[in-house]
């Protein structure tokens, strides 16, 4: 089993549509999670972290974190077509707290 | 602006010969990363350093090797170049402490290396 597992893609939605972006993780005792976003070509950027169980907002993103599932959600509202890009999840692995551990990311494709 | 550089950008090299690839950061970050990205994969870490004289291996370490002689740079060195090391590089900093909002970590902008 991957440490970071996350659907390839493409994710294809409509623009104005939800975009729900799914990671699973194997590491029982991770505490902390990352999305990323690479745009093609370029390098990975960070868009949100999350550290609790829950829900957090930033604008039109929205981490989702349930560690008993050991699960962790990215979802873009209002989904535009510059939100295109592949999105890596992200967890350090223990013991080396700054050693992220990413997901081979997932595809997203908006579509006017 | 403070920021981290990496060159070359793009190189074609042969196989069996050395290649290093540079890193530059100004942030003053104490702890340095190098990753390589492939299809498939993700990114996967090669070296990483917590400060100078530190490094330490990742789990795709083989064939590498990197040196921390100043907080600025972490060269990474291909002692004899490979195909299956042809791959986008990408070297990254974060400051020392927990993870969080001021923890980032920042990515250059890659190297892309084709050995043939």
């Amino acid at each position: 089993q991957k440490e970071v597992e996350q659907n390839s893609g493409p994710l294809s939605v409509p623009e104005g549509a939800i975009a729900s972006l799914n990671c699973t993780y194997s590491d029982r005792g991770s505490q902390s999670f990352f999305w990323y976003r690479q745009y093609s070509g370029k390098s990975p950027e960070l868009i949100m972290s999350i550290y609790s169980n829950g829900d957090k907002e930033d604008g039109r993103f929205t981490a989702q974190l349930n560690k008993a599932s050991q699960y962790v959600s990215l979802l873009i509202r209002d989904s535009q077509p510059s939100d295109s890009a592949t999105y890596l999840c992200a967890v350090p692995r223990l013991g080396g707290y700054n050693k992220l551990i990413f997901g081979a990311g997932t595809r997203l494709a908006v579509h006017p | 602006d403070a920021e981290i550089t990496q060159s070359p950008r793009h190189k074609i090299t042969e196989t069996g010969r050395q290649v290093t690839l540079a890193c530059h950061q100004t942030w003053n970050h104490n702890n340095m990363f190098w990753y390589r990205q492939d299809l498939g994969h993700g990114l996967r870490l090669i070296h990483y350093s917590y400060g100078v004289q530190d490094t330490n291996k990742g789990e795709v370490s083989d064939g590498y090797s990197v040196s921390r002689s100043n907080t600025e740079d972490l060269p990474l060195t291909l002692e004899s170049a490979a195909s299956s090391q042809t791959s986008v590089y990408f070297c990254a900093s974060s400051a020392s402490g927990t993870p969080g909002a001021g923890n980032t970590i920042y990515f250059g902008e890659g190297s892309w290396l084709t050995v043939v």
